[in-house]
């Protein structure tokens, strides 16, 4: 089993680009999340969902958008690229929503804005 | 906004030693998560505790949860260069299922 998937790895934008990145967890979780990584600000949460067919905002949703595709996938689109979203994306899924159980994490995309 | 804090950010120590970090956070919570993060690497959970319960062990992992004082200390005893990574606290309180990560500690091991 692959856990959870994240593509691509990297990616480099010019500013006003868009693009979608794409998180796949074999695992049949109902919960997914997206977070993003920044030097010395830990994980900050931009978008989950609870369960297949909702998505709910997080911290930091400005300049973000979801779908939750199935119950495997769950993608991040930026639909206008800033040097603000430089950072490192990562998706986690849990088993289900109110277990306070523990997150998996995919390996995260490496994003520049340039 | 972060809850959970770790302290120090970053410690240094040789192999063999064992390594404390620290975990305060502010608010009342249902449970208390260990994540460790190599370098270029997602999170990998460690251990969680809950709300009800005071110490719990995983190998060479000791959690320990103090509520009165709101905060949790993780221990990793008889360290290896491979625990060389950056450690975080998540908490989840309240009525909020998604936890809180804290900005981290980085361990460095030296062989």
């Amino acid at each position: 089993n692959a856990g959870v998937t994240q593509t691509p790895k990297f990616q480099v934008l010019k500013t006003g680009q868009s693009m979608t990145l794409q998180c796949a967890q074999d695992m049949n979780h109902n919960s997914m999340y997206w977070y993003r990584q920044d030097p010395g600000m830990g994980l900050r949460l931009i978008y989950y969902s609870a369960s297949e067919g909702t998505t709910d905002k997080g911290e930091v949703p400005n300049g973000y958008n979801v779908s939750r595709l199935n119950k495997r996938e769950f993608s991040l689109r930026l639909e206008s690229a800033a040097p603000s979203q430089t950072s490192v994306y990562f998706c986690a899924t849990n088993l289900e929503w109110g277990l306070y159980d523990e997150q998996f994490f995919g390996p995260g995309t490496r994003l520049t804005v340039l | 906004s972060q809850q959970g804090e770790e302290d120090p950010q970053a410690l240094s120590i040789q192999e063999g030693e064992n390594a404390t970090m620290n975990c305060s956070y502010k608010t009342s919570i249902n449970n208390l998560q260990w994540y460790r993060q190599n370098s270029g690497r997602g999170l990998v959970h460690l251990i969680l505790i809950r709300s009800n319960e005071r110490e719990k062990h995983s190998g060479r992992l000791r959690v320990t949860l103090d509520t009165s004082k709101k905060s949790s200390s993780l221990l990793i005893t008889a360290s290896r260069a491979a625990d060389t990574a950056s450690y975080f606290c998540a908490t989840a309180s309240g009525g909020s299922y998604i936890p809180t990560f804290g900005r981290g500690t980085s361990l460095i091991v030296h062989p």
